[in-house]
């Protein structure tokens, strides 16, 4: 089984901050991490993904992700945060190509950028 | 078209209408998944399908039917809806289970 827990429902920063939103996550076996983001009355959209190999990952549009297998973490970060950043972000998991499970998502970070 | 394209984008029905939704990828994926997303709450994994096959139904009432003819195509067929059941239905695509998975627009459902 795994699951993702996501830290603040709601995180707000100011543009040209620096932005941290959390993911904590358990699983049985080396997992697959996803961070998706999520624009209003639209899809999901993959940002980056971690499988196997380079620990910190970069993605579109600036945020790159560090996964820690020790905190059992992939948190997401953008040294500077810009108003088009403003989105809901979901952080998934998986057991990997085949796992039976498929992706399962945390509950969603809604980032608010202020002016 | 490229990706993952989901018909109609908005959808207005009452309680005793039948509609459907439909889901196309066009990438070559042999697992399409249904989402739904209400407003505040978590996004709620509803059906599986993995080479045509149904692998999971995760409690979904019976009102909710869906298809999936062949692996490019989705259905969910709907019937006797209650406004709670009114969301953001997602439909997504991916290579295997456990693989991103890639998202349709998605159709944002009313119903009265």
């Amino acid at each position: 089984a795994q699951s993702v827990t996501q830290l603040g429902s709601h995180v707000s920063v100011s543009e040209g901050a620096l932005v941290l939103l959390r993911c904590n996550y358990s699983s049985s076996v080396p997992p697959y991490l996803f961070w998706y983001v999520q624009y209003p009355n639209q899809g999901l959209q993959l940002l980056l993904k971690y499988t196997t190999g380079a620990t910190l990952v970069k993605g579109i549009n600036g945020f790159e992700a560090e996964f820690k297998k020790s905190e059992t973490s992939f948190h997401l970060t953008k040294p500077s945060a810009h108003m088009s950043d403003a989105a809901e972000y979901f952080c998934a998991v998986s057991e990997g190509r085949g796992g039976a499970d498929g992706l399962t998502f945390g509950k969603g970070t809604h980032l608010i950028i202020q002016p | 078209e490229t990706g993952v394209t989901q018909t109609p984008r908005h959808l207005v029905m009452g309680m005793t209408n039948k509609k459907s939704l439909k889901c196309e990828q066009h990438l070559g994926h042999n697992a399409m998944y249904w989402y739904k997303q209400s407003a505040k709450k978590p996004l709620e994994l509803m059906f599986v399908y993995n080479f045509k096959e149904q692998t999971e139904n995760n409690s979904v009432p019976s009102r909710f039917s869906p298809e999936c003819p062949n692996s490019s195509h989705l259905f969910l067929h709907l019937h006797t809806l209650q406004p709670e059941d009114s969301a953001l239905y997602l439909c997504a695509s991916s290579q295997l289970q456990g693989d991103e998975q890639y998202f349709g627009p998605g159709t944002r459902l009313t119903v009265t």
